[in-house]
């Protein structure tokens, strides 16, 4: 089964980049997410990349994937404080299921 | 378009009783999934529900177990409830073209 890691923790001043880091195991992985929980709150999809693309955008935000080395990254532009929160890396638990696989989250805390 | 939901929000439970938790997907999708978010152990995938039928689950006893209705919501039920089964309650959904996953906000169950 899919194994993923991140490291749990990231202070940045507000204005900032963050760069949030994830690697997985399994190469067949189709997609792969990033899902942010703010405290209190359920999951909030921020957005997923397509195993056959190395980079997405999506305003603020930045996908990295390097499929050699297993390698997922998510970058902030312009970190404010209302993006602390945990942010989760996940990926298809098995392949052919939908069922997802959770790093253990990075806790992003943004300082004025 | 209205999102996840689950109820209840918050549920007391004292150790050997039973918790019955639900979740109603996104309008449209099929597929509901369970996750147990418990303190210092990150989000663990508990079980899949797709037109009705169980088709993946996790590493939980069968004390843990589900089913989805006909209109594909869902119900966990959680019997002889011991003192670790506290956590957040996640529920998501997916379907139509997209096996991408919705949360809701969760149950906290705590169990005294």
């Amino acid at each position: 089964g899919e194994d993923v890691e991140q490291s749990l923790f990231l202070s940045v001043r507000e204005g900032d980049s963050s760069v949030i880091n994830c690697t997985y195991t399994d190469s067949s992985s189709t997609y792969l997410y990033w899902y942010k929980q703010e405290p209190g709150a359920g999951l909030q999809l921020l957005t997923y990349i397509f195993s056959n693309m190395d980079m997405k955008q999506d305003q603020r935000l930045t996908v990295l994937l390097n499929k050699k080395d297993k390698h997922l990254s998510l970058r902030i532009a312009d970190t404010q404080t209302g993006d602390s929160a945990i942010y989760f890396c996940a990926a298809p638990r098995d392949s052919g299921y939908s069922t997802l696989t959770f790093g253990k989250g990075t806790m992003l805390l943004v300082s004025p | 378009e209205a999102g996840v939901t689950q109820s209840p929000t918050h549920l007391i439970k004292t150790r050997g009783q039973q918790a019955t938790l639900r979740c109603s997907p996104i309008s449209g999708h099929t597929s509901v999934y369970w996750y147990q978010q418990a303190l210092g152990l990150g989000l663990q995938f508990l079980l899949w529900y797709d037109e009705g039928e169980e088709r993946n689950r996790g590493n939980f006893p069968p004390r843990f177990s589900g089913r989805q209705f006909p209109n594909y919501s869902s119900e966990l039920n959680v019997n002889a409830l011991e003192l670790e089964d506290s956590a957040l309650y996640l529920c998501a959904s997916s379907g139509g073209n997209t096996e991408t996953q919705y949360f809701g906000p969760g149950t906290r169950l705590l169990v005294l």
